[in-house]
């Protein structure tokens, strides 16, 4: 079955930096990978997707995340973080081989520092 | 354009009482699915749908019914709501098993007293 790690619970970062969100996953055949965004009190957004061929993917909002099969990682990265980028990220994998239907990660909270 | 649209917002229910979420998409996606979010939890896959008339449950579906008569709406029941049913629900529709990129409803805040 595939799962979805998300190891860091909580990530703090002061405005201007840079940010790394950690996502593993566990699937036997080429996944597909997405990145979603939650603010407080609201739906989930999608700010990325890896479905096939170049491994770096932009995203909404500034973000990127890369794709490495060798380490089964695709890493959200954010080269200058913004106040309004608080919010909760979830990695989540959607198999290329069963149901198509997603799982998530636990989730990432960002808080941002000004 | 309306996305996925999930009532009510908010419902406060006593143990034993049943209900329905409801979720309707307007995109004619076959894909549908509803998730329960809880702190620390992430979203877990409660019962899912791949077309109308087709439904199979997810990762906890006790305690939840589901079913799909149209491609529009997909309702969730619970049966006999409990404590431990109090989360924030939300349901998903993808377009196809191709694209697989999901769009969330707004979400329900459900609390068992």
């Amino acid at each position: 079955a595939q799962s979805v790690t998300q190891p860091d619970i909580h990530i703090t970062v002061s405005e201007g930096a840079s940010l790394e969100l950690r996502c593993n996953y566990s699937y036997g055949a080429t996944p597909y990978l997405f990145w979603y965004v939650q603010s407080p009190g609201q739906g989930l957004q999608l700010l990325l997707k890896y479905f096939s061929g170049d491994t770096l993917v932009q995203g909404i909002k500034g973000f990127e995340a890369e794709f490495k099969r060798s380490q089964s990682s695709f890493n959200l990265r954010k080269p200058s973080v913004h106040w309004s980028d608080a919010a909760e990220y979830f990695c989540a994998v959607g198999a290329s081989g069963g149901s198509y239907i997603p799982t998530f990660g636990r989730g990432t909270s960002l808080i941002v520092h000004p | 354009n309306a996305g996925v649209t999930q009532t009510p917002k908010f419902q406060v229910l006593k143990t034993g009482q049943s209900m329905t979420l409801q979720c309707a998409q307007d995109m004619n996606h076959e894909y549908m699915s509803w998730y329960r979010q809880d702190p620390g939890m992430g979203l877990r896959l409660i019962h899912y749908s791949v077309g109308a008339g087709i439904t199979d449950q997810g990762e906890v579906p006790n305690g939840y019914n589901v079913s799909r008569s149209t491609t529009e709406d997909f309702p969730l029941r619970l049966l006999s709501a409990a404590p431990s049913q109090t989360s924030v629900y939300f349901c998903a529709s993808s377009r196809d098993r191709v694209n697989t990129e999901a769009f969330f409803g707004q979400g329900t805040r459900l609390t068992v007293v």
